[in-house]
C-alpha cells in the first residue's frame, strides 16, 4: 500500500512569498494531521481533520497559516506571507481507528515531510 | 505545546549492547506509542500499547505501558547499526480523540 505522500519534499523560498504544502493521506484513513518539527520545539501538532472537517487548529501559529481538506484524499497547508522563522520540516500524517474501533486509540502514519527553508 | 519527557536525550552505544529508554508524563494516557525517525524521513510507528501494564514486542524491540499510565519504556536488544535514529514516545487520551503528545526524543548512535 502507498503511504502518506507529501509534496514538495524540499522548498526554498524568500520571505514574504506564499508557500503551499500538499498531502495525500493513506486511502481509507479518516484522520489527517499536520505537524511541524524544529530542533527547538520538537514535533508540534498544527491542525487535524476528521472526515475532511477541521477538528482542532489550536496549534496553528498565527493567521499566516491556513489548512484545507477539500476531499478525503488531499490536504494543503498554506503559509502566507512566509517568514524565516517558519523554516522547519512539515509532516502530514493520517490514521483511522484501531481494530477495536475505539475513538482516541488510532495510530498515525507519517509522510516523509517537506523541508521548508525561508530566506 | 506540551511534550513528554524522554530520557536519555542521547545514547552512544556499541553494537550488540542492549538499549533502554523511557518516557514520563505528568498526565495519564490511554495509549502509548513508540516511533523511530531516520534522518530525512518521517517518524515510523514501532509499537503501540493500549492497556496499563501491557508488554509488547516487535522483533528485538520490547515496550511496556506503565502501570501508573504516566510512563512507558522501550528496550532494544542486541543493537545493530541500523538502529541509529531518533526514538519518540507519544501518548494519547481517549477524551481528546486522535491528538498525540510527543516526547522530546532519544537520539541513538551505534558504533561497530
Amino acid at each position: 500500500d502507498a503511504g502518506v505522500i507529501q509534496s514538495p519534499r524540499h522548498e526554498v523560498t524568500e520571505m514574504g512569498q506564499e508557500v503551499t504544502l500538499r498531502c495525500k493521506p493513506i486511502s481509507g484513513h479518516d484522520y489527517l494531521f499536520w505537524y511541524r518539527q524544529t530542533m527547538m520545539r520538537g514535533l508540534e501538532l498544527l491542525i487535524y481533520f476528521n472526515n475532511n472537517v477541521p477538528i482542532d487548529d489550536s496549534g496553528m501559529p498565527e493567521d499566516r497559516f491556513s489548512a484545507k481538506m477539500p476531499n478525503a484524499s488531499f490536504s494543503t497547508l498554506k503559509i502566507q506571507p512566509s517568514e524565516p522563522r517558519d523554516s522547519a520540516v512539515y509532516f502530514c500524517a493520517s490514521s483511522t481507528k484501531n481494530r477495536w474501533g475505539l475513538a482516541g486509540q488510532e495510530t498515525q502514519y507519517f509522510g516523509p515531510g517537506t523541508r521548508l527553508l525561508v530566506l | 505545546g506540551q511534550q513528554l519527557n524522554q530520557s536519555p536525550q542521547s545514547m552512544f552505544i556499541q553494537e550488540g549492547e542492549d538499549v533502554s529508554m523511557n518516557c514520563t508524563s505528568s498526565s495519564i494516557f490511554n495509549t502509548w506509542l513508540w516511533y523511530k525517525q531516520d534522518p530525512g524521513e518521517g517518524p515510523v510507528l514501532l509499537i503501540a500499547l493500549y492497556k496499563a501494564g501491557e508488554l509488547t514486542s516487535n522483533g528485538r524491540l520490547t515496550a511496556q505501558f506503565g502501570i501508573t499510565r504516566k510512563d512507558s519504556f522501550l528496550n532494544i536488544s542486541a543493537s545493530i547499526p541500523s538502529d541509529v535514529g531518533i526514538y519518540f514516545c507519544a501518548g494519547q487520551f481517549t477524551g481528546t480523540a486522535s491528538k498525540l503528545t510527543f516526547g522530546t526524543g532519544t537520539r541513538l548512535q551505534v558504533t561497530l
